[in-house]
């Protein structure tokens, strides 16, 4: 069975810093990997996904994340945070050939002017 | 419409009480996927839909929870004899059934709020 963790349920950054949002997956065989953002009462929106080839894969908004398969890990960043990127972010992990998809718990992420 | 829709948007029942929620799915879409979001915590896989059939049913909670699928558009989720701990937004999501990683992108709806008292 697969499962994700997402370290830090809350982040705070201060604008124009480094946004770096933790997750570490366990998978069976290789994994799709995805990441989510939940804005204030709206639905999830796809960031960026994984499947196969290049390991950095960039996304909507300025993020960006890297898999790394020795560290079973697909942490998302952004280089300058900005106000608006303030939401709930969540890590997914697919395995390979199955359609259930395992979310992590969730990081709600603070942008401090 | 362009999106996921699901109705009600919020609902408030007495426990006890049977409740259906609604989910319409992009057209096109023939997979179709529900979750539930329990305050604090990550989405919870309940049931996946492939056209009208739902061949994982793994995360249903309880025999109380059901879910159908028709003409592979709408789905209802049914929970019957609504529990305290059922309280929580439930999510669908849906997907267009392609080969490769466009299968992977699931489009949520905005969640139906479900508050048992």
């Amino acid at each position: 069975a697969q499962s994700v963790t997402q370290l830090g349920s809350h982040v705070s950054v201060s604008e124009g810093a480094l946004v770096l949002l933790r997750c570490n997956y366990s998978s069976s065989v290789p994994p799709y990997l995805f990441w989510y953002v939940q804005y204030p009462n709206q639905g999830l929106q796809l960031l960026l996904k994984y499947t196969t080839g290049a390991t950095l894969v960039k996304g909507i908004n300025g993020f960006e994340a890297e898999f790394k398969k020795s560290e079973t890990s697909f942490h998302l960043t952004k280089p300058s945070a900005h106000m608006s990127d303030a939401a709930e972010y969540f890590c997914a992990v697919r395995p390979g050939g199955y359609q259930k998809v395992t979310f992590g718990t969730g990081t709600k992420l603070q942008v401090i002017p | 419409g362009a999106g996921v829709s699901q109705s009600p948007s919020n609902k408030v029942t007495e426990k006890g009480k049977d409740v259906e929620l609604r989910c319409d799915p992009i057209s096109g879409h023939t997979a179709l996927y529900w979750y539930r979001q329990r305050l604090g915590q990550g989405l919870e896989f309940l049931i996946y839909f492939q056209g009208n059939s739902a061949p994982d049913k793994s995360g249903l909670p309880s025999d109380r929870f059901s879910a159908e699928r028709t003409g592979e558009s709408v789905s209802t989720l049914t929970i019957q004899r609504t529990q305290q701990e059922d309280s929580a937004v439930y999510l669908c999501a849906s997907a267009i059934d392609l080969s490769g990683g466009r299968r992977d992108t699931q489009y949520f709806g905005p969640g139906t709020r479900l508050t048992v008292l």
